[in-house]
């Protein structure tokens, strides 16, 4: 069955450092979705992605994080210049369209700043 | 703005036990409710879904019901198995993409 993967499994940064988490959506998946969730908190959105394009993204989507589906397969997840409170596991989703579609979730990246 | 709240765990049961995790929400119009599952070192999987009030969601056992009058969308299971062991994601959807989630619920199930 296809999956959604991300890489790496778990990263650890300095603070002030940039990181680029990796996610490889199902292949024919059109919709892609970054989350997080920090420890002992909830998941929360951060930014969809169709048509090479952001088409939602949240508050916490600031100026120091980016999106980018650099070559038709991976969709990365840039954090410019990282802060002790981005600590948190980030998960990437795919769907195949919009709304009534299911979100397929990967794994999950831990990310550690230190 | 929407929220999702879902009782805290861990929920530790034996095996064969009757399973609840409380689940209840608030959202604007009408939303879809979803229960997701996570297993060790997987990615969140959708377990179940109901889209309107009075439906009933289910899959492997697991049963929910939208309750729109209690805001509410209670996972059970009449009885668990060690392989249930995992964590348990309330959410909700109400007209964009986006999911709205709980914390999750941790289930540990003994032998």
């Amino acid at each position: 069955e296809p999956e959604v993967t991300q890489t790496p499994s778990h990263q650890v940064t300095q603070m002030g450092q940039e990181v680029i988490l990796r996610c490889v959506p199902i292949s024919n998946h059109l919709y892609f979705y970054w989350y997080r969730q920090i420890l002992g908190q909830k998941v929360e959105f951060l930014v969809s992605f169709y048509n090479n394009e952001i088409s939602e993204k949240s508050e916490i989507f600031d100026d120091q994080f980016s999106v980018e589906r650099p070559d038709g397969s991976n969709f990365t997840l840039k954090i410019r210049s990282t802060k002790l409170e981005d600590s948190a596991m980030y998960f990437c989703a795919s769907s195949q369209g919009d709304r009534s579609y299911e979100q397929y979730f990967g794994p999950g990246t831990r990310l550690t700043v230190t | 703005g929407d929220s999702v709240t879902q009782m805290e765990g861990p929920v530790t049961l034996s095996e064969e036990a009757f399973l609840t995790i409380n689940c209840t929400y608030t959202a604007t119009g009408y939303p879809s409710l979803f229960w997701y599952v996570q297993y060790p070192g997987e990615g969140l999987q959708l377990l179940l879904k109901a889209t309107k009030a009075d439906d009933k969601g289910s899959n492997k056992g697991f049963e929910a019901t939208y309750r729109k009058e209690t805001t509410s969308f209670h996972l059970e299971k009449g009885s668990v198995q060690v392989s249930d062991s995992a964590v348990y994601f309330c959410a909700l959807r109400s007209g964009y993409s986006t999911l709205t989630f709980g914390k999750g619920t941790m289930l540990l199930v003994s032998p």
